[in-house]
């Protein structure tokens, strides 16, 4: 079945620190992969996805590349803000039929000023 | 516009009750999940609707747990006989179902429910 494993956590830098947080999947065919983050007392939002080998999602400085060959889908962000402070959640759909979403188990990212 | 609405955002009741949670999905969107996120299993699919096809129930975990979606929009999840690990943030989503496959899922805020 669909699998994804995600860093764990949780993760604490300073504020304008490099961001990595490694996202690694199982999955039969061609799955979509998404990042979605909940920022303290809001729901899931969807902050980038990507539905193809080597296309990369971007927003908001958060980047990923969706990596077949090593079926990952790291997030990155070059400079992190206090704001980013939040926990974050890999995710895939297989597209086929049903497209519900399997999800990481998260990781809280805390940014410290 | 409005975007998903779920209803109560906080449920407190006793082991052995009934509770009913409710989700308004995005207007015009055909598909509509459940999640549940708890401590021990993070977010775990529930259930799946879409038009008029019969729901994929393969993440119900017991059959305590039934949903159903009036005239293809509001959503009930049932949990009978309530149990102290039902307690969990119940998350509903909605999304277009175009050809190509998957759209965006957008969620709703969730009902936090604790069961005692």
């Amino acid at each position: 079945g669909n699998s994804v494993t995600q860093m764990e956590g949780p993760v604490t830098l300073s504020e304008e620190a490099f961001l990595t947080i490694n996202c690694t999947y199982t999955a039969t065919g061609y799955p979509s992969l998404f990042w979605y983050v909940q920022y303290p007392g809001e729901g899931l939002q969807l902050l980038l996805k990507a539905t193809k080998a080597d296309d990369k999602g971007s927003n908001k400085g958060f980047e990923a590349t969706y990596r077949k060959e090593t079926t990952s889908f790291h997030l990155e962000k070059g400079s992190v803000q206090v704001s980013d402070s939040a926990v974050y959640f890999c995710a895939l759909c297989s597209n086929f039929g049903n497209e519900k979403l399997t999800f990481g188990t998260g990781t809280r990212l805390t940014i410290i000023p | 516009g409005a975007g998903v609405s779920q209803s109560p955002s906080n449920k407190v009741t006793e082991k052995g009750k009934d509770v009913e949670l409710r989700c308004d999905p995005i207007s015009g969107h055909t598909a509509l999940y459940w999640y549940r996120q708890s401590l021990g299993q993070g977010l775990e699919f529930l259930i799946y609707f879409q038009g008029n096809s019969a729901p994929d129930k393969s993440g119900l975990p017991s059959d305590r747990f039934s949903a159903e979606r009036t005239g293809g929009s509001v959503s009930t999840l049932t949990i009978q006989r309530t149990q102290q690990e039902d307690s969990a943030v119940y998350l509903c989503a909605s999304s277009l179902v175009l050809a190509g496959g998957q759209e965006t899922q957008y969620f709703g805020p969730g009902t936090r429910l604790l069961v005692l």
